[in-house]
């Protein structure tokens, strides 16, 4: 089945700067990579999603990459602000296995 | 956007007791919705893909007969944890698909068994 994998666990960050998170899928049939936002006892919030005929998507600060050839996809925030501050997860899902895969999870902390 | 609702919120339960939690599709027809498991600090891992009219697709490692899914209508799928014990303890998210790939999560059900 599918394996994702989140770098890093934790990411600290200045306000105003940049924060990355990476992520390495291992099924080749994955074609559904969203971004969720995740706040103690809340659910999962979807921040940015991408398909696997796209290889970037932006939205304002929010940006995502997608290497089909290398099966790794990115998350890029610029200009992070404290309200950012969360957990992150990536996920994968495809046409015949809808179910999502999550990775394990990414807190960033932005600090004032 | 669809929208996802889930009951209860928070259940505190003893021992050996069993509880069951409500997901429901209140804009949207759902033939599939899925069943996660989050512990403390942990990521979400899929539990079921549940089936309207059909048996729950369970994932390695949970035990079906202590996870009981019944998905019996388009809007309305149950998990019922039977004889729980503390380390059934988490928080359960469900989730649905009205259309396309995106999925819109339930608020959760926080369960702690005493």
């Amino acid at each position: 089945g599918e394996n994702v994998e989140q770098h890093p666990s934790t990411l600290s960050v200045q306000e105003g700067d940049s924060a990355v998170i990476k992520c390495t899928y291992s099924d080749s049939a994955s074609n559904y990579f969203p971004w969720y936002k995740q706040e103690l006892g809340k659910r999962p919030q979807l921040i940015i999603d991408i398909r696997s005929n796209v290889g970037e998507k932006k939205d304002q600060r929010i940006a995502v990459t997608l290497n089909k050839t290398a099966k790794h996809f990115s998350l890029h925030i610029t200009e992070t602000q404290p309200e950012d501050s969360a957990v992150y997860f990536c996920a994968a899902s495809s046409t015949g296995r809808r179910a999502l895969t999550f990775g394990s999870g990414t807190r960033l902390q932005v600090q004032p | 956007g669809a929208v996802v609702s889930q009951h209860p919120s928070r259940v505190i339960c003893k021992s050996g007791t069993s509880v069951k939690i409500e997901c429901r599709s209140l804009d949207f027809q759902a033939t599939t919705m899925f069943w996660y498991r989050q512990f403390p600090k942990q990521s979400l891992m899929l539990m079921a893909t549940s089936n309207e009219g059909s048996k729950a697709t369970y994932e390695q490692g949970v035990e079906k007969d202590k996870f009981l899914i019944n998905h019996a209508s388009l809007t309305l799928s149950t998990l019922t944890v039977t004889s729980a014990h503390p380390e059934d303890s988490s928080f359960y998210i469900c989730s649905a698909q009205p259309q396309g790939a995106e999925q819109y999560f339930g608020p959760g059900t926080r369960l702690t068994v005493t």
